[in-house]
């Protein structure tokens, strides 16, 4: 099985920087895949990483290391719309993911 | 327009009640996956199905019945031997077959279900 952790909260200002942490203990990794969820609505697909390194799409940014069992949300310029809770998930030889609690971002004015 | 639709979005049900959640996609996905979601907790996979006419039990399956007749369609059932039905229940698809390594799943608009 998988034992995914990440913090529950944290709070910036726009236009700033936040970074999320997701740490993994798996019994078979394929892949790790970022979703933002916002409340009360569908988990929507941020990002994913398969090998280490970053992958960078636009104002989002996901890092991994395997060998760390260890991966990061980098969420630039913050903008008010994106309070919201990002998920981690991994995924399995199976694929089928397991999802952490979630990291709820508020973004201040 | 692809995507997964659920539906109702709320539904209230009765305790000793069994009750059925709907899913549809049309984006010709194989794979598709239910998932109950409690706050301040993660996503609990309860059953997934990779192919037409067979499903795979999750993590969190006792009290839930599904069928996958139609590779369209991936009706949840929530028994009334489920000992606490009351969440957001999200359903996901996604391809295996896409070129993509990525194979990220897509998710519906949930249902939240209320049972008293």
């Amino acid at each position: 099985g998988q034992n995914i952790d990440q913090p529950t909260e944290m709070t910036a200002t726009e236009g700033a920087i936040v970074q999320i942490n997701c740490t993994y203990q798996t019994s078979g990794f394929n892949g790790l895949f970022w979703y933002q969820q916002h409340a009360g609505e569908a988990p929507t697909f941020l990002s994913y990483n398969v090998l280490d390194g970053l992958e960078e799409k636009g104002r989002f940014s996901s890092f991994l290391s395997r060998s760390k069992g260890y991966s990061y949300l980098l969420l630039k310029e913050l903008q008010m719309k994106d309070s919201a809770s990002y998920l981690c998930a991994v995924r399995d030889l199976d694929y089928k993911l397991s999802f952490g609690a979630g990291t709820t971002v508020t973004v201040r004015a | 327009d692809g995507g997964i639709t659920q539906s109702p979005k709320y539904l209230f049900r009765k305790e000793g009640q069994n009750v059925t959640l709907s899913c549809e996609q049309n984006l010709n996905h194989d794979a598709m996956y239910w998932y109950r979601q409690d706050p301040g907790q993660g996503l609990r996979l309860i059953y997934y199905s990779q192919i037409v006419n067979d499903f795979q039990k999750g993590d969190i399956a006792e009290g839930y019945s599904v069928s996958r007749e139609k590779k369209e369609s991936f009706p949840l059932t929530v028994t009334s031997a489920q000992k606490n039905p009351t969440a957001f229940y999200l359903c996901a698809s996604s391809s295996q077959t896409s070129g993509s390594s990525s194979y990220e799943q897509y998710f519906g608009p949930g249902t939240r279900l209320t049972v008293t």
